[in-house]
Parts: structure tokens; C-alpha cells; sequence
């Protein structure tokens, strides 16, 4: 059964701090991993990954992809109160079918 | 513009009765989605159109259905509420290019549906 999950279910850190987050997948015809950060409403795209080893960079955030150990980390460098949210990890795999893992909530205190 | 816009917002309703929840997207994609999203935050795929046509089905009770009037809007109908049923239910929308879809997903505000 394809699996992804997620770790730590729950972070709470300090504005400044930088947090990685943790993604793991047992997925059959793998095609990407994604993430998604979903604050009061519905999931908002930030990166999508196909290839291993080339980090792909979005201001604060960044995240890297590991096809032969099946995980991905996303990375958020001097986070500030704006960062709380959930982030979601997703697989997609097949035709248009994304498994999601249950998300890290991440709690930035100022 | 709202990209991918759901109705209702709030769904409060009796166990037992029927509701429909629409989705509209105008971003030309050709591909929807409907996902539920539990208490525990965790999103699970249930239907995925193309073009109108059903291409994932899910392990959903036969009370899901799921209507697809033309490529911009996917509906979905549930009969016979339950307790359970309680969730926030999101649509989505994923453009398909060539041979490779560009699997980025874009999501509707979502549904809360609370079944009493």
C-alpha cells in the first residue's frame, strides 16, 4: 500500500529558528513529491520535485529530494510568525494521483 | 478571480439527508479532484476527472457521487449523510499537458461539512 509519512507530526520553535521537515514515501510509479503549506483554508502549492539531489530554493525555504533513500526535507531558515501553518508532503504517482502524508504543524512563537 | 471556487463554504446538515457540494475552476484546466480532509488534517484523494470522464475512483461509499457537467466543474453528491461524513471536503484542479501532466495541484477554499 503507498505510504507517505511525515515527521515531526508537531513543531514548536522560536522566530529565527530554522526547522527541517521530514518526508518519507513508499510509493509505486513514483513521478514527483510535492509540497504544500496549508494555513486556515486550503493547501498552497511551493515545490515540486522530480529529481534527486537538486534543491530547489523559494526565499526562506528550501527543499531536496533522495529517490535512492525515498525521503524528502524542506528546510525553512530564520522562520518568522508567518511560517506557522501545516505543510503537507504529497507523492504522485500514476495518472494525476497525489497520496498525501498527515503534514507537520508547524507553530512559529515570537 | 477566485481560481478554483467551492459553494458552500459551511454545509450544516441533519444525518440522513442529501447534499451537494459544487466546484468550479477557471484556470482551463482538464483534470478535478475532490479530496476529503479528516479531523486529523490528513487528505485523502476520493475522485479524479478528466476531461469529464472518471479516471480515479477511490475506496468512497456508493453515497459519494461525483458529476462532471463540463471540464470546468466537478460536483459531488452525497446521499444518506453519516456521522462520519463530517470533513472538510476540497476540490482541485491540475492542468494535463501532453504526455506529461503537469501534476501541480490548485485548491478550492474547501467545504466544512458537519453532519449533526
Amino acid at each position: 500500500e503507498d505510504k507517505v509519512v511525515q515527521s515531526p507530526l508537531s513543531l514548536v520553535v522560536h522566530e529565527g529558528d530554522t526547522v527541517t521537515l521530514n518526508c518519507s514515501y513508499e510509493v509505486t510509479n513514483f513521478r514527483s513529491l510535492l509540497w504544500y503549506k496549508q494555513e486556515k483554508k486550503a493547501p498552497t502549492f511551493l515545490f515540486m520535485l522530480t529529481s534527486s539531489g537538486i534543491e530547489k530554493k523559494s526565499g526562506r525555504l528550501s527543499s531536496i529530494l533522495d529517490k535512492k533513500e525515498l525521503f524528502s526535507i524542506l528546510n525553512i531558515t530564520a522562520t518568522q510568525t508567518g511560517d506557522s501553518a501545516i505543510y503537507l508532503c504529497a507523492v504522485a504517482r500514476g495518472a494525476q494521483k497525489l497520496v498525501f502524508g498527515q503534514g507537520t504543524r508547524l507553530t512559529i512563537n515570537p | 478571480d477566485t481560481a478554483v471556487s467551492q459553494t458552500p463554504k459551511y454545509l450544516v446538515t441533519q444525518m440522513g439527508n442529501d447534499k451537494s457540494i459544487k466546484c468550479e475552476q477557471n484556470l482551463g484546466h482538464d483534470t478535478m479532484y475532490w479530496y476529503k480532509q479528516d479531523s486529523k488534517k490528513f487528505l485523502k484523494i476520493m475522485f479524479s476527472y478528466n476531461n469529464k470522464e472518471l479516471i480515479i475512483n477511490e475506496t468512497v461509499p456508493n453515497r459519494f457521487s461525483p458529476k462532471s457537467p463540463d471540464k470546468a466543474h466537478l460536483n459531488l453528491h452525497i446521499n444518506s449523510l453519516e456521522l462520519g461524513d463530517s470533513a472538510v471536503y476540497f476540490c482541485a484542479s491540475s492542468l494535463v499537458l501532453g504526455q506529461g501532466p503537469n501534476i501541480e495541484q490548485f485548491f478550492g477554499p474547501g467545504t466544512r461539512l458537519t453532519v449533526l
